[in-house]
């Protein structure tokens, strides 16, 4: 089964400050999708940003973008000016091509510094 | 509002009861998932059904039983449960036939609070 790591299970950053959540990913197809959703207290998870594998152009959403490294299975996501509402727990998540199970990472919580 | 709706926000139940929860999609999806998450782990993929089959059931227990009489509608009937499986239960919905540059993201409901005591 493929696994999704996310080595920092607590991330904090000042307002209008940049940080980087760290994902890695294990997997022997060459096809597939990673994505990052966030998770605020509200419980609602809502995808930030997604990527293509086959795509070498890394994903950009406004604040958000990511550093996709294929041959390091490597997945970080950046947030630039960091806002208040960007704290919440941060998930990384797997999807083969053709399969529709997503695997999730165990998180990272960003807490945001006024 | 993602337009999965899960029902009831939260539940507390005895372990001899018998509950149900509700998904319900206004996305047109034709693929649903039932996933559970517990305190400091990861999301844990419980039961995934395409086109109201179930395709994936992830050694659930039985006490878990899911039911997806259309591709808009999915249930987790719950019976004689533990302690140990008050969680939080996410529904999700994604389109099913990837590679037709089609949304391949799930989306989730707000989940439903789950306590067993």
């Amino acid at each position: 089964a493929q696994t999704v790591t996310q080595s920092q299970p607590e991330m904090s950053v000042q307002e209008a400050e940049t940080v980087t959540l760290s994902c890695t990913y294990d997997t022997s197809e060459s096809d597939y999708y990673l994505f990052w959703y966030k998770q605020p207290p509200s419980r609602q998870m809502i995808l930030v940003i997604r990527q293509e594998a086959y795509k070498q152009q890394n994903a950009t959403e406004n604040r958000f973008s990511v550093n996709f490294q294929k041959a390091a299975k490597s997945f970080s996501l950046k947030i630039s000016d960091s806002q208040l509402g960007d704290a919440a727990m941060y998930f990384c998540a797997y999807r083969e091509y053709n399969n529709n199970d997503m695997r999730f990472g165990a998180g990272t919580r960003l807490t945001v510094k006024p | 509002e993602t337009g999965v709706t899960q029902t009831p926000r939260h539940l507390v139940m005895g372990m001899t009861n018998k509950k149900s929860l509700k998904c319900e999609q206004h996305l047109g999806h034709n693929a649903m998932y039932w996933y559970k998450q517990s305190a400091k782990k990861p999301l844990e993929l419980m039961f995934v059904y395409n086109f109201k089959e179930q395709t994936e059931n992830n050694s659930v227990p039985s006490r878990f039983s899911p039911e997806c009489p259309n591709s808009s509608h999915l249930f987790l009937h719950l019976h004689t449960l533990q302690p140990e499986d008050s969680a939080l239960y996410l529904c999700a919905s994604s389109q099913d036939r990837l590679g037709t540059g089609r949304r391949t993201e799930a989306f989730f409901g707000q989940g439903t609070r789950l306590t067993v005591v």
